[in-house]
């Protein structure tokens, strides 16, 4: 099983809502991660939780409060977001680093999110 | 400083013929990784080869090879006998360091069309 699941799909919102991103794995992977992606633009990286902890925050927001319940289930907190943070929100796993693998992310479907 | 640089926004290809992608990179790291992965319009991230720094060999994989030249900082993807489904958004990317969690970072990405 090599999926990363993502919910919901889609996701629409005003600015004074509260929403969560949810993903999950069940491949073991220590290493979770969650990307913002505009349009024709390339992921940016928000979040890295390496097990269990997060271990990377790119100066995201207070507005986006990332959670890593246990090794299989990431979270991503939306709580008065601004229009401008509309995008697809994607999520990826990993495996521990071992000298010589690839060591790729595997990505989840995304969440299209629109804050109104 | 751009570590990633993909410097054609836009390819097309006529079915059954070959196609290279250019990547080059920058990095100071002696251990690194660099991936391509594959963005449909649908939006999931599919990865599709890895090279690794210290791979003696380009990779492959399938319809896919990747053009390692070292010393010229350049990693581009060679897709051959194209097909309409490979019309989509391919983005090079570069992991620097060997632990859990490492950074990815994207190339500005390249779109493919794929022409009957």
């Amino acid at each position: 099983d090599t999926e990363v699941t993502q919910t919901p799909k889609h996701l629409v919102m005003g600015m004074t809502n509260k929403k969560s991103l949810k993903c999950e794995q069940h491949m073991g992977h220590r290493a979770m991660y969650w990307y913002k992606q505009k349009a024709k633009k390339p992921p940016e990286l928000m979040f890295v939780y390496s097990y269990e902890k997060l271990s990377i925050n790119e100066s995201v927001p207070s507005r986006f409060s990332p959670e890593c319940p246990n090794s299989s289930l990431l979270n991503l907190h939306l709580h008065a977001l601004q229009p401008e943070d509309s995008a697809l929100y994607l999520c990826a796993s990993s495996q521990e680093f071992v000298a010589g693998d690839a060591y790729e992310q595997y990505f989840g479907p995304g969440t299209r999110l629109t804050v109104t | 400083a751009q570590k990633i640089t993909q410097t054609q926004p836009g390819m097309f290809v006529q079915e059954k013929e070959a196609v290279t992608l250019d990547c080059t990179y920058d990095t100071s790291d002696p251990s690194y990784g660099l991936f391509w992965y594959k963005q449909p319009s649908s939006g999931e991230m599919i990865f599709l080869i890895y090279q690794g720094s210290y791979d003696q060999q380009n990779a492959t994989e399938g319809r896919y090879s990747l053009n390692f030249q070292k010393a010229r900082k350049s990693a581009n993807l060679v897709i051959s006998a194209s097909q309409l489904g490979d019309s989509a958004m391919y983005f090079c990317a570069m992991r620097e360091g060997e632990t859990s969690g490492s950074r990815l970072t994207f190339g500005e990405g390249t779109q493919l069309t794929v022409n009957p």
